[in-house]
Order: C-alpha cells, then structure tokens, then sequence
C-alpha cells in the first residue's frame, strides 16, 4: 500500500517569513511526486510534478526539491505573503493510469 | 484559460437514491479521473479512464459506481445506490497524458447523503 505523508499539518507563519513543508512517501517503484496548491472554494492547482531524483523546479516564490531514495520532497515559500495562504497538497502518481495517492496536506495561513 | 467544470456544486440527496455528478473535462485532454474526499480525510483516488474504458479503480469503486463519457464532452460519475458513506466532495480530473502529466480539477462537487 502507498502512504503519502505530509507535514506539517498546518503553519502558521507571518507576512515575509520563508517556509517550508515535508512530503514523505514510498521510494520504492517511484513513478513521480505532484504539489497542488488549493485554495478554499476553488478547484486544486498544480504547482509542479517530478520525476528524477535531485529534481529542483521554481515557479515564483514557490520552489521544490526531490530526493527519490529516501522518499520525500520539500516545497519552500520564500517570503510568504498573505495570497499563498492555502492548502498545499503532495500527491505519488503510481504509473501510466495517472492514479494519483495524495497526503493529507499542510493548511498555511499567512497574517499580515 | 481552459478549465475543468463540474455541476452540480452540491448536490443532497437520500440514501438509496441514484446520483449523477458530472464533469466537463478540458477539451483535448484524454485522460479522465474521480477523486473524492470525505470530510477531514485525504482525497482518495476512484478512478481513471482513458479510450473510452475504466484503466483503473481504486477498491472503493464498487459495483455502485460507474463512470462513462456519453458524448465526447462529459464525463460521469453515477452512483446506484447512495450510502451515507458516500458524502463526500467529489472532484473530477483531466490530463494530457496518463502517466507524469500534470492533473486539471474541477471545484467539486458536494454531495450529502441524509
């Protein structure tokens, strides 16, 4: 059985702060790692999928690194403002069906 | 921007009642998936379709589920037989390819079960 974890949990960090979040997950038959940012009310975005392991993607303020043999994945936010306060999700993807396991997520509420 | 839709965005119904959730995917993607998440828990994978057949299903896809693309826009989620189980915000999915691909999803759709 696949088992994505995340933490934390929530965070809650102030205007300006950097931040980062944890995504565990099985290394063995790794296929690839996908961060969501969903936001309350809205429909779940991508932010980035990776395949190879020692991957770095950037998008923004929004960075994130992937070590495939031992199972995890950092997402960093540089400077949070109060607009990336949002739920931020990891999700495996198990082969060429697309199925997706996701963890339970990391709630970021940015104060002002 | 293209993006996925889906109605209703809640949907009450009682239990034992048939159900429907629809969804229309972006317009050249292929492949086609159901997430849902019951409150407090993880999103769980239902199922994914691509060809026009189901290419995987997770174990809560049972025979009181089933999915189809009557029309070449639409793609369906029909529940039989609701539990009170079922309650849960269901999102629909699209993407280019199955495998790396990132996923597009709807907003969801609540559905209660009383």
């Amino acid at each position: 059985i696949l088992n994505v974890e995340q933490s934390p949990q929530s965070l809650h960090v102030q205007e300006g702060d950097s931040t980062n979040f944890t995504c565990s997950f099985p290394s063995s038959n790794f296929y690839a790692l996908h961060w969501y940012r969903w936001e309350t009310a809205k429909s779940p975005e991508a932010l980035f999928v990776m395949t190879l392991n020692g991957d770095e993607k950037k998008k923004g303020r929004i960075s994130a690194t992937l070590n495939t043999k031992e199972g995890y994945s950092y997402l960093y936010i540089k400077g949070s403002q109060p607009e990336d306060s949002a739920t931020y999700l990891c999700a495996s993807g198990s082969g060429n069906t697309g199925k997706l396991i996701f963890g339970q997520g990391t709630t970021l509420q940015v104060k002002p | 921007e293209p993006e996925v839709t889906q109605t209703p965005s809640h949907q009450v119904t009682q239990m034992g009642q048939e159900v429907i959730l629809r969804c229309v995917p972006i317009s050249n993607h292929l492949y086609f998936y159901w997430y849902r998440q019951i409150l407090g828990q993880k999103v769980e994978f239902l199922v994914s379709f691509y060809n026009n057949e189901i290419s995987e299903k997770s174990e809560i896809f049972d025979d009181q589920f089933s999915v189809e693309r009557p029309d070449g826009s639409n793609f369906t989620l029909k529940i039989r037989s609701t539990k009170l189980e079922d309650s849960a915000m269901y999102f629909c999915a699209s993407s280019w390819t199955g495998d790396s691909n990132e996923q597009y999803f709807g907003p969801g759709t609540r559905l209660t079960v009383t």
